[in-house]
């Protein structure tokens, strides 16, 4: 069974410019979530989306946004990008494993640098 | 928002010690998760507890969820260099989401032959 996918791996770019991340997840899950890890923050949630629709979103400012496709692969955009948004954008899909058990599997993420 | 504390933020230690890291909230957890992320990958899910004062045992991994669902341990036998990486503990925030996962800053254990 394929793990989740997320490309690209690296990225670079320059402050003002936009960006789109892909994450393809494990077939069958059609939960899919965003997060960003950076050292001081850590690992903070950004949104979810299930069945092309987007279900929870944290608290990050609009310039960043997503979408899930029909065969659930998700796309997460940052416009007007920040040198603050230098960051491992990871994705994870899960699934209910029972009462209060999520199994969430994650990709190896895109890192992404803003020069 | 419920927060979660991990400590210590950093250990260093010699191949065959042993070590615990610990995960501490003030509010009560539905669940906990354990995550081990390695440099370069995503965090894997170690293990999920539910049930206060409930123990579980991976190979020289134990976890143990406190009676009051509001603290966890982990606890590694004669850790190994393959045993390097940033623990993180979760939990699942509710709201009907199933992938709304909030994190503690992780403990990042280096392991050193």
């Amino acid at each position: 069974k394929a793990g989740v996918t997320q490309t690209p791996r690296y990225l670079i770019k320059t402050r003002g410019q936009q960006v789109t991340l892909s994450c393809s997840p494990i077939s069958g899950h059609r939960s899919v979530s965003w997060y960003q890890q950076t050292p001081g923050q850590g690992l903070q949630f950004l949104f979810e989306y299930f069945s092309e629709t987007q279900r929870n979103k944290g608290n990050f400012p609009g310039r960043f946004s997503g979408r899930q496709f029909s065969n659930s692969r998700s796309e997460m955009n940052v416009s007007t990008l920040e040198l603050g948004d230098s960051a491992l954008y990871l994705c994870a899909s899960s699934f209910w494993a029972g009462k209060d058990r999520v199994e969430a599997f994650f990709g190896q993420g895109t890192r992404l640098t803003v020069v | 928002t419920q927060l979660l504390e991990q400590s210590p933020q950093f250990l260093s230690i010699q191949e065959g010690e042993n070590l615990t890291v610990y995960c501490n909230s003030s509010s009560v957890f539905s669940s906990l998760q354990w995550y081990r992320q390695e440099p370069g990958e995503g965090p894997v899910l170690l293990v999920t507890v539910v049930t206060g004062g409930e123990v579980k045992k991976l190979k020289r991994l134990t976890f143990q969820f406190g009676d009051a669902r509001k603290d966890s341990s982990l606890h590694i036998t004669a850790a190994q260099p393959g045993d390097t990486g940033l623990y993180l503990c979760a939990n699942l925030r509710y709201g009907g989401s199933q992938g709304n996962l909030i994190f503690g800053k992780g403990t990042k254990l280096s392991v050193k032959p």
